[in-house]
C-alpha cells in the first residue's frame, strides 16, 4: 500500500532564504507523485507533479522537486522564498487508478 | 475560469441535525472526490465517484454519512444525524480520467462544518 511521510510539521524560514520540504513515500507500484499547496481558508492547489520522464519537475512560481527512486523521496525546494509562500504544503502519491494518499502536511512559515 | 464550487462555505449546526453539503465539479470532469480535513487526521478520502457511479466509499462512516451524484453537475454529501466529531473542513475535488486514471485533482474551497 502506498503511504507518504512528511518529516516536518512546520518549517520556519526567513524571507529570501532557501527551503526544502521533505517527503518520503512507499509504493509497490509505478509512482506518481504530487505536491499541493493550501493557502489559509482555501482548498488545495496542485503545485507540481511527477508522472514520468525527467526526475526534476518545476512549478511556475520557482518551486522544484526531484524524484529520487533509490531514496524513495520527492523533496520540494525553493532557492529563495517570499512572504507569500507561507502556506501548508502536502505531498501525495497516487493510490490505485485515481485516488491520492496525502501526507500530514508541512506548514511553511516565512518571516521578514 | 473553471473551478469547483462548494456550498455552503460555512455551516454551524447542532448535534443531531442533518447537514447537506453540495459540490459542483468542473464541467467535463467525470470523477468527483470527497475529503475531510481535520487537525488530528489530516486529509482523508471519504468517497469518490466516476461517471456518477460510486467507486469507493470505504472511508466514510456508513451509519450516518451518504454521498450521491444525482447528475453530472452536482455531488452531495449528507450527514444524518450530525455529531460534534464531524466538525471538520469538507473538500470536494474533481478530475478527468485520461485513459489511465486521474492525474490532477482540482479542489473546491471547502465547507467548514461546526457541530455543537
Amino acid at each position: 500500500a502506498q503511504s507518504v511521510t512528511q518529516l516536518d510539521s512546520q518549517v520556519p524560514v526567513f524571507e529570501e532564504a532557501p527551503v526544502e520540504l521533505r517527503c518520503n513515500y512507499s509504493s509497490s507500484v509505478s509512482v506518481y507523485l504530487f505536491w499541493y499547496v493550501q493557502y489559509p481558508n482555501q482548498g488545495l492547489q496542485l503545485l507540481l507533479k511527477y508522472l514520468s520522464g525527467s526526475t526534476l519537475v518545476e512549478s511556475i512560481n520557482g518551486f522544484e522537486a526531484e524524484f529520487n527512486k533509490s531514496q524513495t523521496s520527492f523533496h520540494l525546494r525553493k532557492p529563495s522564498v517570499h512572504i507569500s509562500d507561507t502556506a501548508e504544503y502536502f505531498c501525495a502519491v497516487r493510490r490505485g487508478y485515481s485516488t491520492l494518499t496525502f501526507g500530514k502536511g508541512t506548514m511553511l512559515l516565512v518571516s521578514p | 475560469d473553471a473551478r469547483v464550487t462548494q456550498t455552503p462555505r460555512h455551516k454551524v449546526t447542532e448535534m443531531g441535525q442533518e447537514v447537506t453539503m453540495r459540490c459542483q465539479p468542473i464541467l467535463g470532469h467525470n470523477t468527483v472526490f470527497w475529503y475531510r480535513q481535520t487537525m488530528m487526521q489530516g486529509l482523508e478520502l471519504l468517497a469518490y465517484f466516476r461517471n456518477r457511479a460510486p467507486l469507493d466509499d470505504s472511508g466514510m462512516p456508513k451509519d450516518r454519512f451518504s454521498a450521491e451524484m444525482p447528475d453530472a453537475t452536482l455531488a452531495t454529501l449528507k450527514i444524518q444525524p450530525s455529531e460534534p466529531r464531524d466538525s471538520a473542513v469538507y473538500f470536494c475535488a474533481s478530475g478527468s480520467t485520461l485513459g489511465r486514471g486521474v492525474y490532477e485533482q482540482y479542489f473546491g474551497p471547502g465547507t467548514r462544518l461546526t457541530v455543537t
